[in-house]
């Protein structure tokens, strides 16, 4: 299986600064193709996820452009350019391009 | 609005069975790929199982971990996808989520419900 291993497992943050969360895989997730699926979840607390960004770097509906999501081959970004109070969760980075689909742990993002 | 609505979970014990229900509304349920996903904290986020259209005569596909113990099915009629699990394990304790792809051979999950939270315990 592929493993996704994502850095911080913590990222204190104060509001109004830009964080940025890394992802690598195991493997290439550059499907036969020619895309990435590579994509990134947020889960609030006491909720279930929720999809923030799609093969690599397309913000999903309704999700401000203050997400941004780059990489290619092994190493992926997820940048908040100004974390707001509504931003903080945790943060997984997902792949779906080999079976069985795998996810990261987990970034979580909290008040500094 | 999409909306899936999981239930059928509960506490159970190891060997036992139980099974999952998700009511979706808000799509053409038949004209989607459905997939389970499950949560624990020992081993975090962890897709399970997947059923595809009745024009690919049902498909199914499941992790590993779950094969030969759980089935996926769907009842088009009903917009439900179930989750038949059989010879529970401790380590299948997690909340069960229901999940709907963006689209087809879009395997990114989308939408999500709020859970099933499943407990195999003695």
């Amino acid at each position: 299986d592929v493993v996704m291993t994502q850095t911080p497992l913590s990222l204190p943050v104060s509001l109004g600064d830009q964080a940025s969360i890394s992802c690598r895989s195991s493997q290439s997730l550059v499907h036969s193709s020619g895309n990435t699926y590579l994509h990134w979840y947020l889960q609030k607390p006491g909720q279930s996820p929720k999809l923030l960004i799609y093969k690599v770097s397309n913000r999903f509906s309704g999700v401000p452009d203050r997400f941004s999501g780059s990489g290619s081959g092994t190493y992926f970004t997820l940048k908040i350019s100004r974390v707001e109070a509504e931003d903080l969760g945790v943060y997984f980075c997902s792949q779906s391009t080999h079976v069985p689909f795998t996810f990261g742990s987990g970034t979580k993002l909290e008040i500094k | 609005e999409v909306k899936l609505e999981e239930s059928g979970g509960g506490l159970v014990q190891p060997g036992g069975s139980m099974k999952l229900s998700c009511v979706a509304s808000g799509f053409t349920f038949s004209n989607y790929w459905m997939n389970w996903v499950r949560q624990s904290p020992e081993k975090g986020l962890e897709w399970v199982a997947e059923i595809r259209l009745k024009s690919n005569n049902y498909a199914t596909h499941y992790a590993e971990s779950v094969k030969g113990r759980f089935t996926i099915s769907r009842d088009d009629s009903k917009s439900s996808v179930y989750l038949q699990m059989n010879n529970l394990r401790a380590e299948d304790t997690g909340i069960y989520y229901c999940t709907r792809p963006y689209g087809n051979y879009a395997l990114w999950f989308a939408y999500w419900g709020q859970g099933t939270l499943v407990t195999v315990s003695a």
